[in-house]
């Protein structure tokens, strides 16, 4: 079956940066794409930026351009997600969700970050 | 601001039929498809609704959507207890060349 785990809680100091792991399980990785959403404590949903699995194109949302670099290790079947310059509107839950190239069918369980000096 | 824009609430009373609606733009919800997703509490979105109207898999076809011209619908007859969740509707923007959501719609049954 198929399954995103995503890395545990982080708790992060203002201007520094942090990286979030996505890893799948019960696919072939490489077959599809990843987006990433994030969710500010009681806030809508975000879209950050997705990933192509096979190739490792990217495409960023204007508001996060220059401060998120999505990543991917195949060997790993593992996509990362990594967000710089944190300031305290960045405290949010992080979410990977693969794309089946008509939708995003599975989410991950979400990842707290936590930005405090 | 949202890009899309949602009313914050909406209720019911189990077995009604309720509807949410989704306004945009020409440049998203105009020209794109619109997505529809549920949050239960504490979990992550949930897919309900993809390319404006069709359902995934296991999605009840107690919900339903539609779009016309810049706005979307999701409706949910038969309402029950557990539709209590916040739903989001999504298109792609053509000018941000960017996925936005709409500022979510709190779901109450009554």
């Amino acid at each position: 079956q198929v399954q995103l785990v995503q890395s545990g809680a982080e708790v992060r100091k203002p201007g520094t940066s942090v990286k979030v792991s996505c890893k799948a399980s019960g696919y072939t990785f490489t077959t599809y794409s990843m987006h990433w959403v994030r969710q500010a404590p009681g806030q809508r949903l975000e879209w950050m930026g997705w990933i192509n699995a096979g190739d490792g194109n990217t495409k960023h949302s204007q508001k996060f351009q220059g401060r998120v670099a999505i990543t991917r290790d195949t060997s790993a079947s593992t996509a990362y997600m990594e967000l710089s310059s944190l300031t305290s509107e960045d405290t949010a839950i992080y979410y990977c969700a693969r794309d089946n190239g008509v939708y995003d069918d599975y989410w991950g369980q979400g990842t707290l970050v936590t930005v405090s000096s | 601001q949202s890009v899309l824009t949602q009313p914050p609430s909406a209720s019911g009373t189990p077995g009604q039929r309720v509807t949410i609606s989704c306004s945009g733009s020409s440049s998203n919800i105009g020209s794109n498809y619109v997505y529809w997703y549920q949050q239960l509490p504490g979990t992550a979105p949930k897919l309900l609704i993809y390319r404006s109207n069709q359902r995934p898999s296991g999605v009840p076809d107690r919900f339903s959507g539609s779009k016309s011209g810049t706005s979307a619908s999701l409706a949910i007859s038969g309402l029950r207890s557990e539709d209590e969740a916040d739903y989001y509707c999504a298109a792609w923007d053509d000018s941000l060349s960017g996925r936005v959501f709409g500022g979510g719609t709190k779901l109450t049954v009554l």
